[in-house]
């Protein structure tokens, strides 16, 4: 099936640095929504994204709709150990499914 | 306010058996839609219910089933189960449709393992 490039694949940093990732599509979305999965769970919502150019922050998580509505990026400041878990991307267009990337893997050392 | 929930939690078959599951969706959503995931992967839509019906359906073989009831509450069924069918089956409500509303939160998924 079809899926969103997202990447990284994995990332490892300290504690305290500045985290990004990023998602892109060869086809426009209307919403763009990050998730974050730990392991034998269901994906947890962090931020959803409604229009083209949107900049969003929850916490220290900032997210935005790119403008040519094909891509999408995520940052977390100031990591913290419990931020370790796999965040994924997700974008939907004019129907009603989720098309989902295939995970950053996120660790962070103590 | 409850959240998405999902029954069993986890689930061995053989291969060749049917399988369902069942997911409650969040207070006062009324639209559910099933996603696979496979290990290492993101989630894979399979179908969406609304009104009892399926309004979409991903790329999935007619093996995999589901309907929704009057409360909201839906069943995902899979029939002559395969290998590859053992996955994370998530269960994801919203409010349908338009705007902030077609927002999806998923419940803590099934693991369903086919030996």
């Amino acid at each position: 099936g079809q899926q969103l490039n997202q990447s990284p694949q994995s990332m490892f940093i300290q504690e305290g640095e500045d985290v990004s990732m990023n998602c892109t599509s060869s086809s426009i979305f209307n919403t763009w929504l990050w998730y974050k999965q730990d392991p034998g769970e269901g994906p947890v919502l962090l931020i959803a994204l409604y229009k083209a150019g949107e900049l969003t922050s929850n916490g220290r998580l900032t997210a935005q709709f790119g403008i040519t509505r094909k891509d999408s990026f995520l940052n977390i400041s100031a990591s913290i150990p419990s931020d370790v878990g796999i965040y994924f991307c997700a974008g939907r267009g004019s129907n009603y499914k989720l098309t989902f990337g295939k995970g950053t893997l996120l660790t962070v050392n103590p | 306010d409850a959240g998405v929930t999902q029954s069993p939690t986890h689930l061995i078959k053989t291969r060749g058996q049917q399988v369902t599951l069942r997911c409650s969706p969040k207070s006062g959503h009324d639209t559910v839609s099933w996603y696979q995931q496979a290990l290492g992967q993101g989630p894979q839509f399979i179908f969406q219910y609304y009104e009892e019906e399926e309004r979409q359906r991903g790329n999935f073989p007619d093996r995999f089933s589901g309907h929704q009831f009057p409360n909201y509450s839906s069943e995902l069924n899979v029939n002559a189960l395969l290998l590859g069918d053992s996955a994370l089956y998530l269960c994801a409500s919203s409010l349908a449709p338009g705007g902030a509303g077609e927002t999806q939160y998923f419940g803590p998924g099934t693991r369903l393992l086919v030996l």
